[in-house]
């Protein structure tokens, strides 16, 4: 089953427009990550959030984290036309009670944004 | 350096064959990890390797699936008697290791694109 759940499934906006995906997820976690996949290419790593932060920026990315809430957020500001891809969120599953931690990563199913020139 | 790299890139192949996928993690990446992506899906969990084990196998679907890492590198994934439910793209992924504080950032290769007939 998948953890992590985005929103919206697609999005489209015109070059130069800021793009804001959201996902949320079901269990406590130790880090939450987005990647992104470009049409027919891998997976690529954007970035990680671990759960003691709050907020953390790479170049137009910035990710917000809410573990009251379960939820992330994947801001792209100044959107280009190469940014169209496919983001996931993707998250551990930390297992607290036996005291360690599961080392399965579990995607939601992406968001589907399309930047127009 | 060299990325992760899967061979082959695809394979089609006939229901009830029996197929091996091959993952070239990145070299001193001790962590790797198998994925199947089927269209519109995120990738899904299978297996987690930590050096020459399996350290969690939950994602396995049934026992036609079985994976190996002998040396600590290169791993095979092999599917046994092929269901056409088994088509999809095989993702391999590689970390320098998972980390006391949950998954580090996955490194992943283009993927196998296996159709079953």
């Amino acid at each position: 089953s998948q953890q992590g759940e985005e929103d919206p499934q697609a999005l489209s906006i015109q070059e130069g427009e800021n793009a804001t995906m959201n996902c949320s997820y079901k269990t406590s976690i130790n880090n939450l990550q987005w990647y992104r996949q470009n049409s027919g290419r891998g997976l690529v790593h954007l970035i990680l959030i671990r759960s003691n932060e709050r907020e953390k920026h790479s170049g137009r990315l910035r990710v917000t984290l809410d573990t009251s809430k379960k939820s992330s957020s994947l801001l792209i500001t100044a959107s280009r036309a190469a940014d169209t891809a496919s983001y996931f969120c993707a998250t551990d599953d930390f297992q607290g009670n036996s005291g360690g931690s599961n080392y399965k990563l579990t995607f939601g199913k992406g968001t589907l944004l399309t930047v127009n020139p | 350096g060299a990325g992760v790299s899967q061979t082959p890139s695809n394979k089609v192949t006939e229901k009830g064959k029996y197929v091996e996928l091959r993952c070239d993690p990145i070299s001193g990446h001790t962590a790797l990890y198998w994925y199947r992506q089927s269209l519109g899906q995120g990738p899904e969990f299978l297996i987690y390797f930590q050096g020459t084990g399996a350290a969690d196998d939950s994602g396995l679907p049934n026992d036609r699936f079985f994976a190996v890492r002998p040396e600590g590198s290169v791993s095979t994934l092999k599917i046994q008697r092929t269901e056409r439910g088994d088509s999809a793209v095989y993702l391999c992924a590689s970390s320098l290791r998972a980390s006391g504080r949950g998954v580090d950032e996955q490194f992943f290769g283009p993927g196998t694109r296996l159709t079953v007939l």
